[in-house]
């Protein structure tokens, strides 16, 4: 399973646009890029899922460059309530048997008023 | 429609003993993950179960086992706890290749 690093912690203000960068240097060529967003007491929930260049849905979009080894998840427009820790997990791909995913620490984003 | 339920919300239970943490799937959904989560870290995977069967298993010993009955419900058993056992222990279900995740609240385990 490929590994994923993404930094620790970040802060922003209302109304700004957070972008979380993850790197996966050695993600595999069936791989797909997941994030989860997760609060306190609560299990992850799904943001956003993809494979190459650019996804977007009503909550966030993900970039992806054409190497794959990375990857950036922007938040148009933050608000408090998106104060929470977001993952970033490479794994089996939809299609594929077994959906086991990898989570590594996350990023605790701060949304400061 | 339901989501992923977990029950107990929260438990304590002491060193040496057994605990059967449950979980029902949201529905349309047959298969069932469950994951380890520390205080402060990610979620970690334990197993995964799919027709009744475990399909894939992550780094956790034999103390950790699990079921699945017909009706796609799990259950996650724990024996001989371990003070490092405490945790949150996350049920997520999915369709069989859907790649997304549900995870219910969690079942909060404390070992004293």
């Amino acid at each position: 399973l490929a590994k994923t690093t993404q930094p620790i912690s970040m802060d922003s203000y209302e109304g700004q646009e957070v972008n979380i960068t993850c790197s996966h240097n050695n993600i595999a060529t069936n791989d797909y890029i997941t994030w989860y967003q997760q609060f306190p007491s609560q299990g992850p929930r799904f943001i956003i899922q993809g494979y190459k260049t650019k996804v977007t849905n009503e909550v966030a979009s993900l970039f992806i460059p054409a190497d794959r080894k990375s990857s950036t998840l922007s938040l148009p427009r933050v608000s408090l309530s998106d104060t929470a820790v977001y993952y970033c997990l490479v794994g089996d791909p939809p299609n594929n048997a077994g959906n086991m995913l990898t989570f590594g620490g996350g990023t605790r984003l701060m949304v400061k008023p | 429609d339901a989501g992923v339920t977990q029950s107990p919300t929260h438990l304590i239970k002491t060193r040496g003993q057994q605990v059967t943490l449950r979980c029902s799937p949201k529905s349309g959904h047959d298969t069932v993950s469950w994951y380890q989560q520390a205080l402060g870290q990610g979620p970690q995977f334990i197993f995964q179960y799919y027709e009744e069967e475990e399909r894939q298993r992550g780094n956790f010993p034999d103390r950790f086992s699990g079921h699945q009955f017909p009706n796609y419900s799990s259950e996650l058993n724990v024996n001989a706890l371990l003070l490092g056992d405490s945790a949150l222990y996350l049920c997520a279900s999915s369709e069989l290749g859907n790649g997304e995740l549900f995870f219910g609240e969690g079942s909060r385990l404390t070992v004293l």
